[in-house]
């Protein structure tokens, strides 16, 4: 069965640093993992996809992260960040084995100190 | 395009009371959702469709049910409301992928902050 864990569920960081979130999933066969975005009181958006193509995924609002399948591991970084970045972030994994049914992680807080 | 959206936006319910809460999207996606979220819980699947008229349960399904008779909407309904029901809910909806199965990104709707007293 696929699943995933979310290292962190908190990271803070100061505005301009590096910020990196990070993701751990477990998967049968070829997964597909995302990246999703909520600020508060808000839906979740789309940050970034992987689909078996690239394995450094580019996404919205300088965003990446790299499916590294040695290390299972799917995490989030961003050189800089900016105070609109602070937002519960979530990943995501679907495979053939859960019919494509996605799981979700329990999500990481971000918070960006000025 | 209005993307996903959801009726009502908050709703306080007492205890044993029945409701709707309404989702519809509007870009003709075959495969929709309910999920529940609850602190440090993430989100949990409630119920999903794979397209009009079929429907199936996910993770935390008991004390909800849905129908799904057009492709544009997907109402979910709390038969008689209790206290560990209060969260928030998303509907979201997709488009499928090869098979008819889900492989791609979802779109979610504003939610619904439900509180049952």
């Amino acid at each position: 069965a696929q699943s995933v864990t979310q290292l962190d569920s908190h990271v803070s960081v100061s505005e301009g640093t590096p910020v990196l979130l990070r993701c751990n999933y477990s998967s049968s066969y070829s997964p597909s993992l995302f990246w999703y975005v909520q600020h508060p009181n808000k839906g979740l958006q789309l940050l970034l996809k992987y689909t078996s193509a690239a394995t450094l995924v580019k996404g919205i609002n300088g965003f990446e992260a790299e499916f590294k399948k040695s290390e299972t591991s799917f995490h989030l970084t961003k050189p800089s960040a900016h105070m609109s970045d602070a937002a519960e972030y979530f990943c995501v994994v679907s495979d053939s084995g859960g019919s494509y049914i996605p799981t979700f992680g329990r999500g990481t807080s971000l918070i960006v100190h000025p | 395009n209005a993307g996903v959206t959801q009726t009502p936006k908050f709703q306080v319910l007492k205890t044993g009371q029945s409701m709707t809460l309404q989702c519809a999207q509007d870009m003709n996606h075959e495969y929709m959702s309910w999920y529940r979220q609850d602190p440090g819980m993430g989100l949990r699947l409630i119920h999903y469709s794979v397209g009009a008229g079929i429907t199936d349960q996910g993770e935390v399904p008991n004390g909800y049910n849905v129908s799904r008779s057009t492709t544009e909407d997907f109402p979910l309904r709390l038969l008689s409301a209790a206290p560990s029901q209060t969260s928030v809910y998303f509907c979201a909806s997709s488009y499928s992928g090869l098979a008819g199965y889900n492989y791609n990104e979802q779109f979610f709707g504003p939610g619904t902050r439900l509180t049952v007293l």
